[in-house]
């Protein structure tokens, strides 16, 4: 199995700064990817995060608002760039090992 | 379109009760079906993964099964505990893609 650490666990944040949200996994994994989830709603994939190679973006996500980082196999950053109201969600990382998918354990994220 | 339909939405029940989460999906073609719990402002966590031989997996108190002809899965929980409380999610993952479809999740109440 595979232990992802993600953070920071929450944050709220003013509208129009920009968050960087930090998953490091304990072995390395070819495939991770950041989701977002909003109350009472399924997650919804923001992209794929490929290493050594510009991230996949899902319709409705662009890379200037959400920009992602993915170091080497074991790391990946999103950042939630200028922030507003409706970005207040929770956003988790997650990685494919083995078949099996982890998450991390979220980031709420709060903007006023 | 793949999608995936659970029910009920919400379910609340006495501590030590029974209970049977249901799970519809018409993802194509089908590659694996996982149950995860999800703590509140936490991310998912495993608990079962079926593929397509598979028409029954336990974890303890979970019993998730997969009748993969009506595409439907039930994850039964026996001898609730006030920590089931939370939300569960079905997740099927197709041959197709990498992506896996998520529904929306039963949010459990578990009352003393």
């Amino acid at each position: 199995s595979a232990v992802i650490s993600q953070k920071p666990s929450r944050d709220i944040c003013q509208r129009g700064t920009s968050l960087t949200i930090q998953c490091q996994v304990d072995s390395q994994v070819t495939m991770m990817f950041w989701y977002r989830q909003q109350p009472g709603q399924s997650l919804t994939l923001i992209a794929t995060a490929n290493q050594g190679s510009e991230a996949t973006y899902e319709s409705g996500f662009v890379i200037d608002k959400f920009p992602i980082s993915r170091p080497n196999l074991t790391f990946s950053t999103l950042t939630v760039s200028n922030m507003s109201p409706e970005d207040s969600s929770i956003y988790l990382c997650s990685a494919q090992s083995n078949e099996k998918l982890f998450f991390g354990s979220g980031t709420q994220l709060s903007v006023l | 379109k793949n999608q995936v339909e659970q029910s009920p939405q919400s379910l609340i029940i006495l501590e030590g009760k029974n209970c049977t989460l249901q799970c519809n999906y018409t993802v194509s073609p089908f590659s694996n079906l996982r149950w995860y719990k999800q703590d509140t402002g936490r991310g998912p966590v495993s608990l079962t993964i079926m593929t397509f031989s598979e028409n029954t997996k336990s974890n303890g108190r979970y019993t998730a099964t997969l009748d993969a002809d009506t595409k439907q899965s039930s994850l039964h929980i026996t001898a609730s505990q006030l920590s089931d409380s939370a939300s569960y999610i079905c997740v099927v993952g197709s041959g197709g893609s990498y992506i896996p479809t998520f529904g929306r999740g039963t949010s459990l109440i578990v009352h003393p």
